[in-house]
């Protein structure tokens, strides 16, 4: 099985701010002209989990441009360039390059 | 609207069986791989099982292989997992989600993503 690991597992930061986070897999995911099978996940309190950037760094629709993806390989990043009270939640990676399907741990984005 | 509604969990002993449902609506069901996804109690989302746009494919994480079975029925666009012999490390919310495949721009693979979610029935197996 692909092991997903994110970093940080939580942060404290501010509205305005610029936060990345890294999903790291255990084994290299291909892909083909810059999209990988790699997507990220937003998750709020009591809610279902959201799609925002599929294959590594599509933007789902509907999805603010603040949020972006990016990486190649083992290595893949999340970032929201300005964060906004709205955006205080949980976010998953998830790999769908082989069965089974996995998911990193969770990266819990509070306010400072 | 697309629209995914789970129901059926609930409490149940160990040992215990459960069928969960997920009734879809909005979209071409038939159309789609489906999957269910859990998530215990503070804890984070773990694929379950997926299934293939007739059926005839399906997939299993190894923890539930053997004791959980999913099926669908397009005529109904209904998913379902009927769940055996469960125990206490089931206990989790249970979200159907849509997975949705789409080409890079070379057209040379597919790219899934789950792009629509319900909004989670809750399991609980204890005695």
């Amino acid at each position: 099985d692909i092991q997903m690991t994110q970093s940080p597992s939580s942060l404290s930061a501010s509205v305005g701010d610029r936060v990345t986070i890294t999903c790291r897999t255990s084994q290299s995911i291909s892909g083909y002209l810059n999209w990988f099978h790699l997507n990220w996940y937003q998750q709020k309190p009591g809610k279902a989990p959201k799609l925002l950037i599929y294959a590594a760094s599509n933007l789902q629709s509907g999805v603010p441009s603040r949020f972006s993806g990016s990486g190649s390989g083992t290595d893949f990043t999340l970032t929201i360039s300005s964060l906004q009270p709205e955006d205080f939640a949980t976010y998953y990676c998830q790999q769908g390059y082989s069965d089974p399907w996995t998911f990193g741990q969770g990266t819990k984005v509070e306010i400072k | 609207e697309v629209q995914l509604v789970e129901s059926g969990g609930g409490l149940v002993q160990p040992g215990g069986s459960l069928r969960l449902s997920c009734a879809a609506s909005g979209f071409t069901f038939s159309s789609y791989w489906m999957s269910w996804v859990r998530q215990a109690p503070g804890r984070g989302l773990e694929w379950v099982a997926n299934i293939n746009q007739d059926g005839s494919e399906k997939y299993y994480v190894d923890s539930v292989e053997g004791r959980f079975t999913l099926s669908r029925d397009n005529a109904k666009n209904s998913l379902s997992l009927q769940m055996n012999s469960l125990r206490a490390e089931d206990t989790a919310v249970y979200y159907c989600a849509r997975s949705l495949g789409r080409k890079d721009p070379s057209g040379s693979a597919w790219f899934s993503s789950f792009d629509i979610w319900g909004q989670g029935t809750m399991v609980t197996v204890s005695s």
